[in-house]
């Protein structure tokens, strides 16, 4: 696609039901992060990928979250049991192998809300 | 551990003004410094970076920052802003590529007002 892919764009969740958010990155990019953006804060890193594997994953705030992709392309955020604080926008990014965090393309994100 | 303070969190400029925002920035090392741009709805858009060399740099939509280690700042600036440019602007540092170090760590963003 033309530009990275998050489905849904909203996201309404009762507290603790399981959620899963999904990201399309930009076809041949092998970089792929996570981010979490609380209202009015910065976005926070939540986790890495390069390819199928996860490099990173420091920045998950539970074991609550899970984050895969298993063929190196699309990657889905689960977050089980969801809790007020989890209401947030999460934000996926990709970029070009090499490239890192260098020139990151990011989505639009999914906005979480968890009532 | 890296970390980016934007002392501004709203600023309010007339069209055809000037404007500077504020970043600073702590890391250890030379750091990798970013500018991104989030309009309502939308992802964030990169400005510019700064890696190394020419500590003036050049952005688009007319943007660019200096990179100051002597006060740790990045600040960005731009002679002339336009209706368009109000959205919230973030800046970002990064840790030098490592495998497996990957992330960015961003401030808590400025958001920026254009009166006519």
């Amino acid at each position: 696609g033309a530009g990275v892919s998050q489905s849904p764009r909203y996201k309404v969740a009762k507290r603790g039901q399981d959620v899963a958010l999904r990201c399309d990155p930009i076809s041949g990019h092998v970089s792929l992060f996570w981010y979490q953006q609380a209202l009015g804060q910065g976005p926070e890193f939540l986790t890495y990928f390069q390819n199928e594997a996860q490099l990173d994953k420091s920045g998950l705030p539970s074991d609550r979250f899970f984050a895969e992709r298993p063929e190196g392309s699309v990657s889905t955020l689960k977050i089980q049991r969801t809790q007020q604080e989890d209401s947030a926008v999460y934000l996926c990014a990709s970029s070009l192998w090499g490239q890192g965090y260098e020139k990151l393309f990011f989505g639009s994100g999914t906005q979480l809300s968890v009532l | 551990a890296q970390s980016v303070t934007q002392p501004d969190i709203h600023i309010t400029v007339s069209e055809g003004a000037s404007l500077e925002l504020r970043c600073n920035y702590s890391y250890g090392a030379t750091p990798y410094l970013f500018w991104y741009v989030q309009s309502p709805g939308q992802g964030l858009q990169l400005l510019l970076k700064y890696f190394s060399g020419d500590t003036l740099v050049q952005g688009i939509k007319g943007f660019e920052a200096e990179f100051k280690r002597s006060q740790s700042s990045f600040n960005l600036r731009k002679p002339s802003v336009h209706w368009s440019d109000a959205a919230e602007y973030f800046c970002a540092v990064g840790a030098k590529a490592n495998f497996g170090n990957e992330k960015l760590t961003f401030g808590t963003g400025t958001r920026l007002t254009i009166i006519p």
